[in-house]
């Protein structure tokens, strides 16, 4: 069955670093949703990517969905305490048309 | 005004009772779901409803079973608790069927099987 993959599991970074998680689906995918798990919280949708080549920015935060739209990725510039939490990416294309979540990225931000 | 509501938030039994988790969502849409998430934070579909009709019923044990008396609500019932329960579980809902629609997820229930 389709696969969302994602890496890397574990992001450890000083405050003020750069941080990027990947996102590749062994199939192409129709649309990439991201998503954002706060330590004891539930995920909350951040932004979805729909067309080939798309880039979509929400502050420091620069969403990419590949041309083959297969892959996708997330990149936080500049971290704060609070991107604290775990990234997730989901697609389309469960065995019954649902949504597949990514193994997710957790990232610490270090003050 | 809490969107997707979830409860309890916190539920502690014992192997073999049978417990129930209750969802409501007041933002009108027509489809609602059950997520668990494991201790390595995976998260995995279990059921999906639209408008009040069993839609997606992923490989899950009968002892789980879900109703929705309309499609503001979804509650999940478990039957003979086992150990591997324990987790956290997600209700959600969307516009549609989630695949081009956002996900808005409740606070979670944290089930934990002693």
């Amino acid at each position: 069955g389709q696969q969302v993959m994602q890496i890397p599991q574990y992001q450890h970074v000083q405050e003020g670093e750069d941080f990027t998680t990947y996102c590749n689906s062994s199939t192409t995918l129709s649309n990439i949703q991201w998503y954002k798990q706060r330590p004891g919280g539930h995920p909350v949708f951040l932004i979805q990517l729909v067309k080939s080549g798309e880039v979509k920015k929400q502050k420091r935060l620069t969403f990419q969905f590949g041309e083959a739209k297969k892959n996708s990725s997330l990149h936080i510039t500049a971290t704060q305490t609070t991107d604290v939490g775990t990234y997730f990416c989901a697609g389309p294309g469960g065995s019954q048309g649902n949504l597949i979540f990514g193994k997710g990225t957790k990232l610490s931000v270090k003050p | 005004d809490t969107a997707v509501s979830q409860t309890p938030k916190y539920l502690v039994t014992q192997m073999g009772n049978d417990k129930s988790i209750k969802c409501e969502q007041n933002l009108g849409h027509d489809t609602m779901y059950w997520y668990k998430q494991d201790s390595k934070k995976f998260l995995k579909i279990m059921f999906s409803y639209n408008n009040k009709e069993l839609i997606i019923n992923e490989t899950v044990p009968n002892r789980f079973s879900p109703k929705s008396p309309d499609k503001a609500h979804l509650n999940l019932h478990i039957n003979s608790l086992e150990l591997g329960d324990s987790a956290v579980y997600f209700c959600a809902s969307s516009v549609g069927q989630g695949l081009n629609s956002p996900l808005h997820f409740g606070n979670g229930t944290r089930l934990t099987v002693t």
